[in-house]
């Protein structure tokens, strides 16, 4: 069966760090581009970031570039997103989602909440 | 980037209703459009990929359709486990869109 369990998530100043993981279990880790996308409470889903088979290839929607990395550990099936500079409106469920050749989205984790906030 | 618009944002509807969601692309995206369902409190669904595709397991009553800039899903007979939001996601190059989302309530 096919796992995504995010964790990380919780309260942080504004201007502070966060690091999240997803933990992947039930299928080869290293045959699937990977994915972030989080939703503002009471708000629409937005893709962050994804990242492919190596993780040498990244790319990040707008405004979190500069700010987020996307890494993953293939020999321990994780996803990571590095969070700095965090903002009010980066509070949102992160989601990690496995990526089927193309693009779209086929399984996704439960999510983990950040907070942005003094 | 690429934007998505979805409409209507809300749809009010019955059991046993057709339901048609629009999702217009802002440049040409072929056929690389998905579909989600996501109910509260629970991680978004994948319903349909490469615009007409049915994931394995979702019910034949939804349906999609369209190419280039104009999408659509249907819902043929509206179910009660079908109140939810759905929402479009174009994926045509390596950086990703969603529509906003329709919200699909009890009428």
């Amino acid at each position: 069966e096919v796992q995504l369990v995010e964790s990380g998530g919780g309260l942080v100043q504004p201007g502070g760090p966060l690091t999240l993981s997803c933990a992947a279990s039930g299928f080869t880790f290293t045959k699937y581009w990977l994915s972030w996308v989080r939703q503002a409470p009471g708000k629409g889903l937005e893709w962050v970031a994804n990242i492919n088979l190596g993780g040498t290839e990244k790319n990040y929607v707008d405004s979190v570039k500069g700010r987020f990395i996307v890494s993953r550990d293939n020999a321990e099936n994780s996803l990571y997103l590095q969070m700095n500079s965090l903002r009010a409106d980066d509070t949102a469920i992160y989601y990690c989602a496995r990526v089927l050749p193309d693009g779209f989205m086929d399984y996704w984790g439960q999510g983990t909440l950040v907070t942005v906030s003094s | 980037d690429t934007q998505m618009t979805q409409s209507p944002s809300t749809l009010s509807a019955s059991v046993g209703d057709r339901v048609t969601i629009t999702c217009r692309a802002g440049q040409t995206i072929g056929t690389r459009l998905a579909w989600y369902q996501q109910k509260p409190g629970k991680a978004p669904k994948l319903l349909i990929y490469k615009a007409s595709s049915l994931e394995s397991g979702v019910p034949s009553r939804f349906s999609g359709s369209g190419s280039g800039t104009e999408f659509t899903l249907t819902i043929s007979s509206l179910q009660p486990d079908d109140f939810a939001t759905y929402y479009c996601q174009q994926y045509n190059s390596y950086s990703w869109t969603f529509g906003q989302g329709t919200k699909v309530d009890i009428k």
